[in-house]
């Protein structure tokens, strides 16, 4: 079964400062997609990045890019210029090529510091 | 505007009663979820379903049943063999896999607060 690990339960970063989000998974498959989600206290889920792992390039939206290492399992996400707006929990999720199954990783609640 | 919708935002029960959650999306997706939500905690996915009339069990099925009569409509009901059905439900859709392409990611709505009372 795939699974998804986000090791930091909980991170600071000064505003303006860079801030990296940890995500490892597990699967046996090539052909999959890797999402960043960000969950503010409103609770909507919004999707920040996206990587498609045939894609050996690393995503970039902006300030928000990620370090999509395949053969580690791995899809950290960095977060330059940090901004009082992007305190959230942010989610780590993970969908097989076929199969439509979208599973996330328990969170990692981000706080901006003033 | 296309989106997805979720209804009541808030919802109560009483022990031992069954009550459904509404799901309803107008994207044109034929991939629809249904995931819980405890404090502090990430998304578990409850049921999931790739095209009309087919739904596959998620990690916490028992206690939930589900549908998809219509492409649109994903209702999750809460059964009273969920033994600690108080969390916050999310639906989500997005477009059916296996086609390599972008635009791959879910939509999610606004929620629904489940308390038991």
């Amino acid at each position: 079964a795939q699974t998804v690990t986000q090791s930091q339960p909980e991170m600071s970063v000064q505003e303006a400062e860079t801030v990296t989000l940890s995500c490892t998974y597990d699967t046996s498959e090539s052909d999959y997609y890797l999402f960043w989600y960000k969950q503010p206290p409103s609770r909507q889920m919004i999707l920040v990045i996206r990587q498609e792992a045939y894609k050996q390039q690393n995503a970039t939206e902006n300030r928000f890019s990620v370090n999509f290492q395949k053969a580690a399992k791995s899809f950290s996400l960095k977060i330059s210029d940090s901004q009082l707006g992007d305190a959230a929990m942010y989610f780590c999720a993970y969908c097989m090529e076929y199969g439509n199954k979208l599973v996330f990783g328990a969170g990692t609640i981000l706080r901006v510091k003033s | 505007d296309g989106g997805i919708t979720q209804s009541p935002k808030y919802l109560f029960r009483k022990e031992g009663q069954n009550v459904t959650l509404s799901c309803e999306q107008n994207l044109n997706h034929d991939a629809m979820y249904w995931y819980r939500q405890d404090p502090g905690q990430g998304l578990r996915l409850i049921y999931y379903s790739q095209i009309v009339n087919d739904f596959q069990k998620g990690d916490i099925a028992e206690g939930y049943s589900v549908s998809r009569e219509k492409k649109e409509s994903f209702p999750l009901t809460v059964t009273s063999a969920q033994k600690n059905p108080t969390a916050f439900y999310l639906c989500a859709s997005s477009r059916r896999q296996g086609m390599l392409s972008s635009n791959t990611e879910a939509f999610f709505g606004q929620g629904t607060r489940l308390t038991v009372v």
